[in-house]
């Protein structure tokens, strides 16, 4: 069965870099989303994709992060000058349709120190 | 805002039991909603979504059923097995938000 791979399964940074976390999706799919899960909290939504462009974002999704759809397989989330608090499991999703059910990604640890 | 509520938070079985995982939700504007599993260290994985014109879902052993209006959501186990063990997730989509989640049920199936 198709799924979502996310590399690295595990990114350890120093508070201040950059940080670029990939996904690829399932190949037929047209909607691709990340989410992320702190440690003992809720999955939260960052962002949804769709047709090269960002489709909806929510409040955590500020300047400091943006995603793009470099080739016609990668999707990637950006995080410009990371942050302690960016600490998460981030979780690539992605759906055939909006209303269709979301596949995700085994996800990728990202520790801050 | 739309918020997601699950109970109970942590659930405790014998093998072999009937169980019910219950999801309110306090918009009842959604589009559909979907129950997700959480293994530890693991990803979601995608077990049911109902359509907000729905009033049930089945697949297998696993039965979630709607209803929109009261804001509710209940995902029922048959014969469940120690391999259920897992969190269960609830999330539903609605407004700009593609999916808003609860924080789960830790459900343990003991042998």
């Amino acid at each position: 069965e198709p799924e979502v791979t996310q590399t690295p399964s595990h990114q350890v940074t120093q508070m201040g870099q950059e940080v670029i976390l990939r996904c690829v999706p399932i190949s037929n799919h047209l909607y691709f989303y990340w989410y992320r899960q702190i440690l003992g909290q809720k999955v939260e939504f960052l962002v949804s994709f769709y047709n090269n462009e960002i489709s909806e974002k929510s409040e955590i999704f500020d300047d400091q992060f943006s995603v793009e759809r470099p080739d016609g397989s990668n999707f990637t989330l950006k995080i410009r000058s990371t942050k302690l608090e960016d600490s998460a499991m981030y979780f690539c999703a992605s759906s055939i349709d909006r209303d269709q059910p979301q596949h995700f990604g085994d996800g990728t640890r990202l520790s801050i120190l | 805002k739309q918020e997601v509520t699950q109970i109970p938070a942590a659930l405790s079985v014998p093998e072999g039991e009937n169980l019910v995982l219950n999801c309110s939700f306090t918009d009842s504007a959604i589009y559909n909603l979907q129950w997700f599993r959480q293994d530890p260290g693991k990803g979601l994985t995608s077990l049911l979504l109902i359509q907000s014109s729905q009033r049930e879902q089945t697949s297998g052993r696993l039965n979630a059923s709607l209803d929109k209006s009261s804001g509710r959501s209940t995902l029922y186990i048959a014969a469940s097995q120690p391999g259920d063990s897992a969190t269960y997730l609830c999330a539903v989509s609605s407004g700009n938000t593609p999916l808003v989640f609860g924080k789960g049920t830790r459900l343990s199936v003991i042998a």
